[in-house]
């Protein structure tokens, strides 16, 4: 499989604070990324798709001026929360797509926790 | 609104016994399907996925596809101690008319194998 990375692993932040978040892939050419997260002892809740060069499309109830992914380009997605709030606080775990649909690998994640 | 449902157990079994995790999906329509191990502070790892009414084994996995039922499962054979996880079952979703994806998770069933 493709080997993913996330930066960082684990941040906590000041409450309004801007957190980026990196998910980069070493050996993989993603077409599509796509960005959960996961609240504790739920499951994923996909926030948007992007796809590289485009826009990112965001799922009902995501709010996209606060969530703000950029898809640079087929190895690097970033998604940046905005003026965080302790409810932000949550694993925040990406996942690429290559054109097939068993080619897809997760991210390792990232701990935010806003204060 | 599809969806995606499993008992959220947890579900204990001994160690050697065979542990069976089931999932129910609303979609009549959807192919593809998946099963995903969690531990618990790390991100998914994808450990089967099936397209075809019937069973599919790999090693000590089995899943298990209903499409009449709407009904997809994951035996563990030979259950291990290193099998305690949250397992998600998921679905993928192909929507719109760009042919884009997505993929529904559903809550996940939460693993005990005890020694």
């Amino acid at each position: 499989g493709a080997v993913v990375s996330q930066h960082p692993s684990r941040v906590i932040c000041k409450s309004g604070t801007s957190v980026k978040i990196e998910c980069r892939s070493l050996d993989f050419q993603a077409t599509t990324m796509f960005w959960y997260r996961q609240f504790p002892k739920q499951s994923l809740m996909l926030m948007a798709t992007s796809n590289e060069g485009s826009k990112a499309t965001y799922e009902q109830g995501v709010e996209k001026d606060k969530f703000l992914i950029n898809h640079a380009s087929l190895t690097l997605s970033t998604l940046t929360v905005t003026s965080a709030h302790p409810e932000d606080s949550s694993f925040y775990i990406c996942k690429l797509a290559g054109g097939r649909i068993d080619t897809q690998y997760f991210g390792p994640g990232t701990r935010l926790t806003v204060l | 609104q599809k969806e995606v449902e499993q008992n959220s157990g947890p579900l204990s079994v001994p160690e050697g016994a065979i542990a069976s995790l089931n999932c129910t999906y609303s979609d009549r329509g959807s192919q593809s399907f998946f099963w995903y191990r969690q531990y618990s502070g790390k991100s998914p790892e994808l450990i089967m996925s099936i397209y075809s009414n019937g069973d599919k084994e790999d090693g000590r996995f089995t899943a298990q596809l209903n499409k009449a039922s709407q009904y997809v499962s994951l035996l563990i054979r030979d259950s291990q101690p290193s099998d305690s996880a949250t397992y998600l079952c998921a679905v993928l979703d192909i929507s719109g008319n760009t042919g884009g994806f997505k993929t529904i998770f559903g809550a996940g069933t939460r693993l005990f194998v005890k020694a």
